[in-house]
C-alpha cells in the first residue's frame, strides 16, 4: 500500500519568515496530494491540494510543489503569521471507484513565534 | 459543522463494552470514511464506503465494524475486540465527479476507556 513520510515533525519559525514542509510517497499511481491544517482538538481543514498533472499551485501565501519523478511534494508558507501555528498533514491518494482513500503523513507541528 | 455531524463529542467505554459513534452527512455525498487519530500521529483509515450497503476495510479495521444502510449515515462500532480504543475518531465524506478527492471532515469524537 501507499506510504507517506513527512518532515520535519516540528518546525519553529519567526513571524514573517517562510516555512517549508516536505513529504514523500511510495505509490507512483497516487494522483492527488492535499494538505490539511489541524488546530488542537479540531477537525482537519483542507488548505491546498495539487493533482499529478500539475507541478505547482499557489494560493496567496501558500504554495505546493510536486515532483512526480522523485515522488515528493512540499508545502511552502511565506510571511508566516501567528495564526499559521497548527499541525499540518500531507496526504496522497488514488481514486478507487467512487472513493478516494487518503494516506496521511504523521504531521508537522508549526510554531510561529513573535 | 460543514454538513457532517459526528456525535457524541466525547465518549467513554467500559471494559468489554461495544460503543457506536454516529456520523451523518447532508451533503448528498456517496463515499464516506472513518479515520482514527492518535496523539501526535496522522490519520489512519479504518473503513470506507463507496455506496449504500457497501463498505471496505481500511488499514486498521480489526476491532471495528460499520454499516451503511442509508446514504446519509455511516456509524462506526468500536467492539470489545479493539484493545486500545482511546483515540480521536474522524468521519469524512467525498462527492463524486471531479471533486471526489476532496474530503470533508466532521468535528470528531474523542473516545476514552474508563
Amino acid at each position: 500500500g501507499e506510504n507517506v513520510e513527512q518532515h520535519p515533525s516540528t518546525l519553529s519559525v519567526q513571524e514573517g519568515d517562510s516555512a517549508v514542509i516536505k513529504c514523500t510517497y511510495s505509490d507512483s499511481a497516487s494522483n492527488y496530494f492535499p494538505w490539511y491544517k489541524q488546530e488542537l482538538g479540531k477537525r482537519p481543514q483542507l488548505i491546498i491540494d495539487i493533482r499529478s498533472n500539475v507541478g505547482e499551485k499557489k494560493d496567496q501565501r501558500i504554495a505546493v510543489t510536486l515532483n512526480k519523478t522523485a515522488k515528493h511534494f512540499s508545502l511552502h508558507i511565506t510571511e508566516t503569521q501567528p495564526e499559521d501555528s497548527a499541525v499540518y498533514f500531507c496526504a496522497a491518494s488514488k481514486s478507487t471507484g467512487t472513493a478516494s482513500k487518503l494516506t496521511f503523513g504523521t504531521g508537522t507541528r508549526l510554531q510561529v513565534t513573535l | 459543522d460543514g454538513g457532517i455531524t459526528q456525535s457524541p463529542k466525547y465518549l467513554f467505554r467500559k471494559e468489554g463494552q461495544n460503543v457506536t459513534l454516529s456520523c451523518e452527512q447532508n451533503l448528498n455525498h456517496d463515499a464516506m470514511y472513518w479515520y482514527r487519530q492518535d496523539p501526535g500521529q496522522g490519520l489512519r483509515l479504518i473503513y470506507y464506503s463507496q455506496i449504500v450497503n457497501d463498505f471496505q476495510k481500511g488499514d486498521i479495521a480489526e476491532g471495528y465494524s460499520v454499516s451503511r444502510e442509508k446514504k446519509e449515515s455511516f456509524p462506526l462500532t468500536v467492539t470489545s475486540a479493539q484493545k486500545n480504543p482511546t483515540a480521536f475518531y474522524l468521519c469524512a465524506s467525498t462527492a463524486t465527479g471531479v471533486a471526489k478527492n476532496i474530503q470533508y471532515f466532521g468535528a470528531g469524537t474523542r473516545l476514552s476507556v474508563l
